[in-house]
């Protein structure tokens, strides 16, 4: 089946320091591409959806200046987590669909788990 | 009031035991449902869709009434393999392709 990978899978940074997370569609064109957030024990939350040579649409209470999506090809999407806070430490998963994967079913990356000291 | 309710469990059962999970969801226009797996600190995974009919996939069942806006996953003869957290989500009316909301989900733990 279609593939997502994902990058790096595990991160550790200072506070105040970015960081770049990369979304990459192995075997398929992702015309869309979506960020979510997941906090221990709660469930994923949107973040932000992105389109392939378009700004991305944020979800509210999402801050757009902090949290940087680029997806400048249909295979590669990056969120950089700028300026760092402890409190910005989380599970980070992206997703991918493509124009023929209508029925639904988004093809996850596998995760990018942000601490930040 | 959230799109996607769930009880998180925990749910404890041995192997062998049947086991259901139920989920509400709050737009009624809502188009399509799933049943995703996720494991301990790993990527949810697609478990099963949802069909209006009801649908099973070997030990898992699945029923959806849209009138109650219910959803629900039966397993039968639970393994150990089994435990992990799965998550009821819906495709919301008028999404963007693949926009998708996730109830919390319910974690299961199958013991020997």
């Amino acid at each position: 089946g279609a593939v997502v990978s994902q990058h790096p899978s595990r991160v550790i940074c200072k506070s105040g320091t970015s960081v770049k997370i990369e979304c990459r569609s192995l075997d398929f064109q992702a015309t869309t591409m979506f960020w979510y957030r997941q906090f221990p024990k709660q469930s994923l939350m949107l973040m932000a959806t992105s389109n392939e040579g378009s700004k991305a649409t944020y979800e509210q209470g999402v801050e757009k200046d902090k949290f940087l999506i680029n997806h400048a090809s249909l295979t590669l999407s990056t969120l950089t987590v700028t300026s760092a806070h402890p409190e910005d430490s989380s599970f980070y998963i992206c997703s991918a669909s493509g124009a023929s994967h209508y029925t639904g079913e988004l093809f996850f990356g596998e995760g990018s788990r942000l601490t930040v000291l | 009031r959230k799109e996607v309710e769930q009880d998180p469990g925990p749910f404890n059962v041995p192997e062998g035991a049947t086991v259901a999970f139920n989920c509400t969801y709050s737009n009624s226009a809502s188009q399509s449902f799933f049943w995703y797996r996720q494991d301990c600190r790993k990527e949810p995974k697609l478990l099963m869709s949802v069909y209006s009919s009801g649908n099973e996939d070997g030990r898992f069942t699945a029923q959806l009434n849209r009138a109650s806006q219910y959803i629900s996953l039966l397993i039968r003869d639970s393994k150990l393999s089994d435990s992990a957290t799965y998550l009821c989500v819906v495709k919301g009316r008028g999404s963007t392709l693949g926009r998708l909301y996730f109830g919390r989900g319910t974690q299961l733990t199958v013991w020997p």
